[in-house]
């Protein structure tokens, strides 16, 4: 099983700061990476795909960013809002057909009022 | 919109019972999936399906079963309780095989072995 790292594990920030988080993955074989939201008492939902190196894809206040070389991606969130207080994953499809996918542990937002 | 549902958010079971957490999806997708997700650990594949019947163990498939007889459906089967298969089980659907492919997931079922 691949390793994928999320960082800061939790963050809590004032409503209207911006912020950014960090997936961090092998930089060999890579083929893609998903971003998820997964807010308390619902289902994750798909944020992103990306796929090529210097990817950028952009969702409202919400953005991140691709670096396949070092291996890792950014999500920023722009002025944060306390509905974007959720649980972010980042999910990385491993070698050898690309259906088993590798969750990092998450990093859990918490945008206080 | 898709929709994957799971039959029960929350269950507690005893040691030793045969368990069954059901879902399904509306969607006509392919390929099903389950995980579980464990404090301090991201979500853990169980098994996954890419088709009617067919099956492939993930990275924990150990202490579980499953069956898809429908495409609609995908169930897990905990043959015997054990307590640390205390845990929140996800669903998740894709339309085709492929790392590209969103995962589509069901609300959890939250399941307590006592």
């Amino acid at each position: 099983i691949l390793n994928v790292e999320q960082s800061p594990q939790s963050l809590h920030v004032q409503e209207g700061d911006s912020t950014n988080f960090t997936c961090s993955f092998p930089s060999s074989n890579f083929y893609a990476l998903h971003w998820y939201r997964w807010e308390t008492a619902k289902s994750p939902e798909a944020l992103f795909v990306m796929t090529l190196n210097g990817d950028e894809k952009k969702k409202g206040r919400i953005s991140a960013t691709l670096n396949t070389k070092e291996g890792y991606s950014y999500l920023y969130i722009k002025g944060s809002q306390p509905e974007d207080s959720a649980t972010y994953l980042c999910a990385y499809p491993r070698a050898g057909g690309y259906q088993k996918v590798t969750f990092g542990i998450g990093t859990k937002l918490q945008v206080i009022p | 919109d898709v929709k994957v549902t799971q039959s029960s958010r929350y269950l507690v079971k005893r040691t030793g019972e045969k368990v069954f957490l059901e879902c399904v999806q509306d969607m006509d997708h392919e390929n099903m999936f389950w995980y579980r997700q464990d404090p301090g650990l991201g979500l853990r594949l169980i098994y996954f399906s890419y088709d009617v019947k067919m099956k492939e163990k993930g990275d924990i498939p150990e202490g579980y079963s499953v069956s898809r007889e429908k495409k609609e459906r995908f169930s897990l089967i905990l043959e015997s309780a054990s307590t640390n298969q205390t845990s929140m089980y996800l669903c998740a659907s894709s339309l085709y095989p492929g790392g590209q492919e969103t995962q589509y997931f069901g609300p959890g079922t939250r399941l307590l072995v006592l």
